[in-house]
């Protein structure tokens, strides 16, 4: 059981170029994160979904896009990045609580996955 | 709105000592608040949540929070502190649909032999 993992670990960009962050986890949670962490702002909410095939958009959703097309996987992109995106990308997984909507379970985290955009 | 306050970016004990961490939240309906531990270069790692029930929560590594509804806070404790304690902690709210975490800013705990 793996848990939650992340595509790449590290990844150097220039600006302007675009790239793809994969999320993936095994344990068939409906609820999927994306997170960026930067020095001094904790973890700010980027996109989520709720379900195969839903996105939605967080805090900080400008120049990010998401695609849920399966269950288990959910896709981060940048397509033109700019230096203001580096940051520490993490990924998280939950289930709903007994009911749909409720609020209570825990976020289960991927290692992160570090970008720097030159 | 939900929001979280942690107070004090930097935290330093020495060893054996006792550790406090602290959170505020602001939220406008009853709180779900969790704690996180960050290792260095790792992701997070749940310490401990609150729901419903006993305000005194206990988690791994003999850390503990106690939820305090009129003082909307949820300080973490742990009565001794051991090197490998340190870490970032993070203290979460989530008080919406769809299980959406609101985090504070972080503390980074340092502790000293």
């Amino acid at each position: 059981n793996a848990g939650v993992t992340q595509t790449p670990k590290f990844r150097v960009l220039k600006t302007g170029q675009s790239m793809t962050l994969l999320c993936a986890q095994d344990m068939n949670h409906e609820y999927m994160y994306w997170y960026r962490q930067d020095p001094g702002m904790g973890l700010r909410l980027i996109h989520y979904s709720v379900g195969e095939g839903t996105t939605a958009k967080g805090e900080v959703p400008d120049g990010y896009n998401v695609s849920r097309l399966k269950k288990q996987n959910f896709l981060l992109g940048l397509e033109s990045a700019a230096p203001s995106q580096t940051s520490v990308y993490f990924c998280a997984s939950s289930t709903p609580g007994l009911r749909e909507g409720s609020s209570y379970n825990e976020q289960f985290f991927g290692p992160g996955t570090r970008l720097t955009v030159l | 709105a939900q929001s979280v306050t942690q107070l004090g970016s930097h935290v330093s004990v020495s060893e054996g000592a006792l550790v406090l961490l602290r959170c505020n939240y602001s939220s406008s309906v009853p709180p779900y608040l969790f704690w996180y531990v960050q290792y260095p270069n790792q992701g997070l790692q749940l310490l401990l949540k609150y729901t419903t029930g006993a305000t005194l929560v206990k988690g791994i590594n003999g850390f503990e929070a106690e939820f305090k509804k009129s003082e909307t806070s949820f300080h973490l404790t742990k009565p001794s502190a051991h090197m490998s304690d340190a870490a970032e902690y993070f203290c979460a709210v989530s008080a919406s649909l769809f299980n959406k975490f609101y985090f504070g800013s972080g503390t980074k705990l340092n502790v000293k032999p």
